[in-house]
């Protein structure tokens, strides 16, 4: 098992420009997570999703932010347009189906706005 | 809703010596706990779990849990830690109806030889 794949690992871009994270989460995995770290605030949820539907955004900071999961193997977090306060760790995670299901995290993307 | 706190930010500790790290948590309804570590420059892994049964939770790494209700409390416990230990924990709660994770602010676990 490949465990939960990020990319890139780096990034590093202006203000003002379009930032795409992507995931593949764990096959046969249902639930999906975006997590943003940082020094100031820690690990916060952006969004997740079950089965592909969008179940919690209230975590997504503005409207610059946005995540879909087009299928059960991918999915997406969109900053448009980036700012330097966006700059951070973004992890994806997955869990398989059931109550109290640990999440399994990727690497992280780690990313700089100048 | 629920809450993890961890109040320790930072504990340092000698190699060999045993260690605990403190979490507490808030939730109205029944809850599983998680505790996870952070190496640097890596995503999070899981070190165990409390979903429901026994109290004490045995994880990876020598790392052991206590699950106590009354004191709302699940603190992390190691008798002799290594200098491999050297990483970020973060407790966790999830519970009801949701998949939802919510994360501690984490301890920094310092250990010297």
């Amino acid at each position: 098992d490949a465990g939960v794949i990020q990319s890139p690992r780096h990034e590093v871009t202006e203000m003002g420009q379009e930032v795409t994270l992507r995931c593949k989460p764990i096959s046969g995995h249902n639930s999906l997570f975006w997590y943003r770290q940082t020094m100031m605030r820690g690990l916060e949820l952006l969004i997740y999703f079950n089965n592909n539907v969008p179940i919690d955004d209230s975590g997504m900071p503005e409207d610059r932010f946005s995540a879909k999961m087009p299928n059960a193997s991918f999915s997406t977090l969109k900053i448009q347009p980036s700012e330097p306060r966006d700059s951070a760790v973004y992890f994806c995670a997955s869990s398989s189906p059931g109550n109290g299901s640990p999440l399994h995290f990727g690497n992280g993307t780690r990313l700089t706005v100048t | 809703a629920q809450s993890v706190t961890q109040l320790d930010s930072q504990v340092p500790v000698f190699e060999e010596a045993p260690v605990e790290l403190r979490c507490n948590y808030s939730s109205s309804v029944s809850v599983y706990l998680f505790w996870y570590v952070q190496y640097p420059n890596q995503g999070l892994q899981l070190l165990l779990k409390y979903l429901s049964g026994s109290t004490l939770v045995k994880g990876i790494n020598g790392f052991e849990a206590e699950f106590n209700k009354s004191q709302t409390s699940f603190h992390l416990r190691k008798p002799s830690v290594h200098i491999s230990d050297t990483a970020e924990y973060f407790c966790a709660v999830s519970g009801g109806n949701t998949d939802k994770l919510i994360f501690g602010t984490g301890t920094r676990l310092q250990v010297f030889p």
